[in-house]
């Protein structure tokens, strides 16, 4: 069971804005930092947005993040059919002398 | 330019020991604020973050696997080697090894995430 709470599953039309959520606790996202990845079918994942809502050169400004409190939130507008892939958010967690959690994953459909 | 490329046995039996190594480039383990991590992913399932390496040989584990793991670096190979003792089929998984980046912003805060990751290495455990 991962740390971090994310859908299982998003979907939607090319065009379209979709957002994907990612929540935590005080110790992770309250205190850390949120990251995300994206990850397509057999190839290591990617760096999507770092720093709660921070794009890393080559990143299309249509991703972007956010973050409130214990939750976080991954933005696609302008939805495209090469968006559909896996997405993944992360956090630095300062329980337990302090360790990096990911969320579950979650599968994005573009219909 | 950064790159990281893991590698090891595809296939342990269970109850044996793996043994990975990630070897980079385009980076020194011994600059301040560099890590390199490991993190593995179960066929079909979700990432889980596995131990992280700093430039000062400081080291953090999964607090669910840290009895099973060591993580050390030798610098001068550019290298990082992740050991996980006692393996079960259910550590059947693509391991990759990231850099982890960290640096001070213009507006002084600490900033520090896995940027670039290895391609992965798909281990195994059967009898």
């Amino acid at each position: 069971q991962s740390v971090l709470t994310q859908p299982p599953s998003a979907s939607g039309t090319p065009g379209q804005r979709v957002t994907i959520s990612c929540s935590g606790s005080s110790s992770s996202i309250g205190t850390n930092a949120i990251h995300w990845y994206q990850q397509f079918p057999g190839t290591a994942p990617k760096l999507l947005i770092h720093s709660n809502n921070q794009r890393p050169s080559g990143v299309p400004d249509r991703f972007s993040g956010s973050k409130s409190g214990t939750s976080a939130s991954l933005a696609i507008s302008g939805l495209q059919s090469e968006d559909e892939a896996d997405y993944y958010c992360a956090a630095w967690d300062d329980s337990l002398n302090g360790h990096w959690v990911f969320g579950g994953g979650t599968k994005l459909t573009v219909l | 330019q950064i790159t990281l490329k893991e590698s090891g046995p595809t296939l342990v039996k269970p109850t044996q020991t793996l043994t990975l190594t990630c070897t980079f480039s385009g980076f020194s383990l011994s600059t301040s604020g560099v890590g390199v991590g490991w993190i593995r992913q179960p066929p079909g399932k979700a990432l889980e973050w596995l131990a992280l390496i700093y430039w000062d040989d400081d080291a953090r584990y999964n607090p669910s696997l840290k009895s099973r793991l060591t993580i050390t670096k030798d610098t001068s190979k550019n290298q990082v080697v992740l050991t996980m003792t006692n393996m079960d089929p259910v550590d059947t998984a693509t391991y990759y090894c990231a850099h982890r980046l960290g640096y001070y912003d213009n507006s002084g805060y600490w900033r520090y995430y896995f940027d670039y990751w290895g391609q992965g290495t798909l281990v195994t455990v059967s009898s």
